[in-house]
């Protein structure tokens, strides 16, 4: 079956530190790779994507390399900041046409970031 | 447009109650998915809807679970004779039809539902 497995939190870090949140997945086929954030309070918001073997989305600063070879999905950010304390979702979504584009979420790593 | 809106944000009930939520996605998205999110969990499908079909259930949504999404429009997600661990976050998101690249799903902010 599809599944994602994230590495576990929480994860913290001093500000302007490297940030490597890990997520590896199972999956039949090609599917999207996103990663979601969510802040206290809020609801899960996009924060990048890549829909293909060795794309790299990016956003924020923030940056995933989809690597079909590993089946990895590997959020990184250079320099951390306070305001990037939340919880990050790593997620899969087979094609459209098959499963309606339903997401399957990884557990989540919590991110706290110190000043 | 002001993206997905979920109401209520919070709901407190007694065991055995029933309770209806509702979401309103964003105009012109055709698919409209229910989640559930429990805590220190990631979000786990629950249903979705092509307009006002419900194409898919998951195994996690029991016989007292219903949603419907009558014109096409807004959702609402019941359930009746709620237990303790129907307890938990519940996320609506919609996304626009097609097959494309940018048919990411957008999230609203949840309903937290508690039951005691």
């Amino acid at each position: 079956g599809n599944s994602v497995t994230q590495m576990e939190g929480p994860v913290t870090l001093s500000e302007e530190a490297f940030l490597t949140i890990n997520c590896t997945y199972t999956a039949t086929g090609y599917p999207s790779l996103f990663w979601y954030v969510q802040y206290p309070g809020e609801g899960l918001q996009l924060l990048l994507k890549a829909t293909k073997a060795d794309d790299k989305g990016s956003n924020k600063g923030f940056e995933a390399t989809y690597r079909k070879e590993t089946t990895s999905f590997h959020l990184e950010k250079g320099s951390v900041q306070v305001s990037d304390s939340a919880v990050y979702f790593c997620a899969l979504r087979r094609p459209i046409y098959n499963q309606g584009g339903k997401l399957i979420f990884g557990q989540g790593t919590e991110l706290s970031v110190k000043p | 447009d002001t993206g997905v809106s979920q109401d209520p944000r919070h709901k407190i009930t007694k065991r055995g109650q029933n309770v209806t939520f509702r979401c309103d996605p964003i105009s012109e998205h055709n698919r409209l998915y229910w989640y559930r999110q429990t805590l220190g969990q990631g979000p786990e499908f629950l249903t979705y809807f092509q307009n006002e079909a419900q194409l898919e259930k998951s195994r996690l949504l029991s016989d007292r679970f219903s949603a419907e999404r009558p014109k096409g429009s807004f959702s609402t997600l019941e359930i009746q004779r709620t237990e303790q661990g129907d307890s938990a976050m519940y996320l609506c998101a919609s996304s626009p039809l097609g097959q494309g690249l940018n048919t990411e799903a957008f999230f609203g902010q949840g309903t937290r539902l508690t039951v005691v």
